[in-house]
């Protein structure tokens, strides 16, 4: 298995509250994403990040933003959390051809 | 209309079928083509990885490309209830210095005993 760890890998927040969620890789893969899956909606894109610093964003970016200051770390921050948030969040790395994924998120807003 | 479409579904078949699975795609700048499985409340898990057209096999599943037509298929043969799950269907080009990644919806498979 490609070593990627998502942490946590389950949380609970209020409406409001800033989250943080963090991917952690140890394969030195250059390119890092993070998705959410809903029901109905597949795999979305929020950001993406193609080196230390650079990142841009996805497809449903509003009210989250990323960093990445190591090539092993690429975290995704929900400013303030709502309850249209609530989903499964999935981080995954490549190296420009085939992607892992880690094994999700599970965030409720409450 | 979407980049990536794909049936969702569900496909329920009995155990020992051939099973096909397809998605069509609108961005002929795609280069890269994979099939992810999905069990419930897990990551994708990477299936086939594929970048030209034609086929390729591995075991009981082949990951079939063709550019012309823009059409992807992945079958399975001697399908197993283990091989029960969602599949999804994947794309790369090139994005500003990254690669895009695009998901087709994903069709959810059953093999019933």
């Amino acid at each position: 298995d490609a070593g990627i760890t998502q942490s946590p890998r389950h949380k609970v927040t209020e409406t409001g509250t800033p989250v943080t969620l963090r991917c952690h890789q140890t394969e030195n893969h250059r390119y890092m994403y993070w998705y959410r899956q809903d029901p109905g909606h597949g795999l979305r894109l929020i950001h993406y990040s193609y080196g230390v610093k650079d990142t841009d964003k996805g497809e449903v970016s509003d009210g989250y933003s990323v960093s990445r200051s190591k090539t092993e770390d690429f975290l995704l921050t929900l400013e303030s959390a709502t309850s249209s948030q609530t989903s499964v969040y999935f981080c995954a790395i490549s190296e420009g051809g085939e992607a892992f994924f880690g094994q999700g998120t599970r965030l409720t807003v409450v | 209309q979407k980049e990536v479409e794909q049936d969702p579904g569900p496909l329920s078949v009995p155990e020992g079928a051939i099973v096909s699975l397809n998605c069509t795609y609108s961005n002929s700048a795609f280069q890269y083509f994979m099939w992810y499985r999905q069990y419930s409340r897990k990551g994708p898990e990477l299936l086939m990885y594929t970048y030209s057209s034609g086929n390729k096999e591995d075991g009981r599943f082949t990951a079939q490309v063709d550019k012309s037509s823009k059409y992807i298929s992945l079958f399975i043969r001697d399908s197993q209830p283990s091989d029960s799950a969602t599949y999804l269907c994947a794309m790369t080009s090139p994005l500003q210095g990254a690669q895009k990644l695009v998901f087709g919806q994903g069709t959810r498979l059953t093999i019933n005993p």
